[in-house]
């Protein structure tokens, strides 16, 4: 069975730090890892996927991500953190992409931006 | 992007009573998926529903519960049954639109009394 986990429940950063967000994944397929964002009392944003093309994949607002299969890992970052990135971040994965199975989500990490 | 909307955005309802959730695409889908996030927390798959087919259900999820229904490739409904407090949540869909990505839709907010 397919997991995700998110180290770090929240993680706090001053405005123009690098943002780093953990995702460690389990598989046992290649597997299809996406970041989420979701604003206060807002839907779901897609903010980047890997699909086994790129390892280091670039997402909307500056952020992107690297596949390491050795450290199976998926972690985000951000050079420089605006405070607009405050949101909760959601590290997911699928055997096939999300196309005929749903999505399994960590559970989670809240950022914290400080002016 | 897909465009999805849900009816109703929010509701509040009394233990026992049951809500019927709408999910609507812009454009024909082939799967739809039903998601819930309980307060704080992640979410989590309810199951998935192919037009033309009963509904696929995850661990710990019965249709009893949560009979969902697709009509068409547009539209598919949601029913929380027999509702008790724990079952006040966010509940949404999603559509895959190819390309391998998941769209979500703005959710159900359910609270119950």
């Amino acid at each position: 069975a397919q997991s995700v986990t998110q180290l770090g429940s929240h993680v706090s950063v001053s405005e123009g730090a690098l943002v780093l967000l953990r995702c460690n994944y389990s598989s046992s397929v290649p597997p299809y890892l996406f970041w989420y964002v979701q604003y206060p009392n807002q839907g779901l944003q897609l903010l980047l996927k890997y699909t086994s093309a790129a390892t280091l994949v670039k997402g909307i607002n500056g952020f992107e991500a690297e596949f390491k299969k050795s450290e199976t890992s998926f972690h985000l970052t951000k050079p420089s953190a605006h405070m607009s990135d405050a949101a909760e971040y959601f590290c997911a994965v699928s055997d096939s992409g999300g196309g005929a199975d749903g999505l399994t989500f960590g559970k989670g990490t809240h950022l914290i931006i400080q002016p | 992007s897909a465009v999805i909307s849900q009816k109703p955005s929010r509701d509040i309802c009394q233990r026992g009573t049951s809500l019927t959730i709408q999910c609507q695409v812009d454009s024909q889908v082939t799967m739809m998926f039903w998601y819930r996030q309980q307060p704080g927390q992640s979410l989590t798959l309810i199951a998935t529903a192919n037009q033309g087919s009963e509904a696929t259900y995850e661990s710990g999820f019965v249709i009893d519960k949560f009979p969902i229904s697709r009509p068409n490739l547009t539209f598919s409904t949601l029913t929380v049954s027999n509702m008790s407090p724990e079952d006040s949540s966010i509940y949404l869909c999603s559509v895959d639109r190819g390309y391998n990505e998941q769209f979500f839709g703005p959710g159900t907010r359910l609270t119950v009394l």
